[in-house]
């Protein structure tokens, strides 16, 4: 079974572009999340789709926005770039039909710098 | 209190040794605590985790150890190796919010 895919792997943009991530999760799985990584920071949830409606949001500003269609492939964008958003953006899918604590398989991320 | 507070930042080990990487959290409410292993250019896999019904849990070289009164849990891997060398994160979530609330991480090196 194919793992969790993410596109591109590596982008470089400059400040106040803005900026779509894709992920596609395993076949099967219906949730997918979103975490930021920094160095600093660790892991932070961005957002949790499932039925292409978002169930839960971290703590971030409104310029971070995601949406799912459905397929369950889930897209991620960040308007207006500030250089703070330079980090790893992770996906991770899982089998909310299995409950909410089911094993979260994450994608291996696309490194976003920020000029 | 939505936070997990994980340490130490960075870790170095001896082969064959063992290593402990700290978690604490303040919500009660988390009745769930995975761990991640990450390697570099890869992303996060889960290692083991653990429900707080039960104290300790075991698998191969790894255990995690959990103590619901004081609210910490913990890593350990014995007999540490060089391929264990990796980035780890503990992680807590409330059944039923599907979010995840991630440690800062803990960067292993174990020397051969």
């Amino acid at each position: 079974k194919a793992g969790v895919t993410q596109t591109p792997r590596y982008l470089i943009k400059t400040r106040g572009q803005q900026v779509t991530l894709s992920c596609s999760p395993i076949s099967g799985h219906r949730s997918v999340s979103w975490y930021q990584q920094t160095p600093g920071q660790g892991l932070q949830f961005l957002f949790e789709y499932f039925s292409e409606t978002q169930r839960n949001k971290g703590n971030f500003p409104g310029r971070f926005s995601g949406r799912q269609f459905s397929n369950s492939r889930s897209e991620m964008n960040v308007s207006t770039l500030e250089l703070g958003d330079s980090a790893l953006y992770l996906c991770a899918s899982s089998h909310p039909d299995r409950g909410s604590t089911d094993t979260q398989y994450f994608g291996p991320g696309t490194r976003l710098t920020v000029l | 209190q939505q936070q997990v507070k994980q340490s130490p930042q960075s870790l170095i080990v001896q082969k064959g040794g063992i290593s402990i990487i700290n978690c604490a959290y303040e919500n009660t409410a988390f009745d769930y605590f995975p761990w991640y292993q990450q390697f570099p250019g890869k992303g996060p896999a889960l290692l083991i985790a653990i429900r707080p019904d039960v104290s300790e849990k075991k698998e191969g070289r790894f255990t995690i150890s959990f103590n619901k009164s004081a609210k910490q849990f913990s890593l350990h891997i014995m007999d540490s190796q060089p391929g264990d060398s990796a980035t780890y994160f503990c992680a807590a979530i409330t059944s039923g919010t599907y979010k995840y609330i991630f440690g800062t991480g803990t960067r292993l090196k174990v020397l051969a």
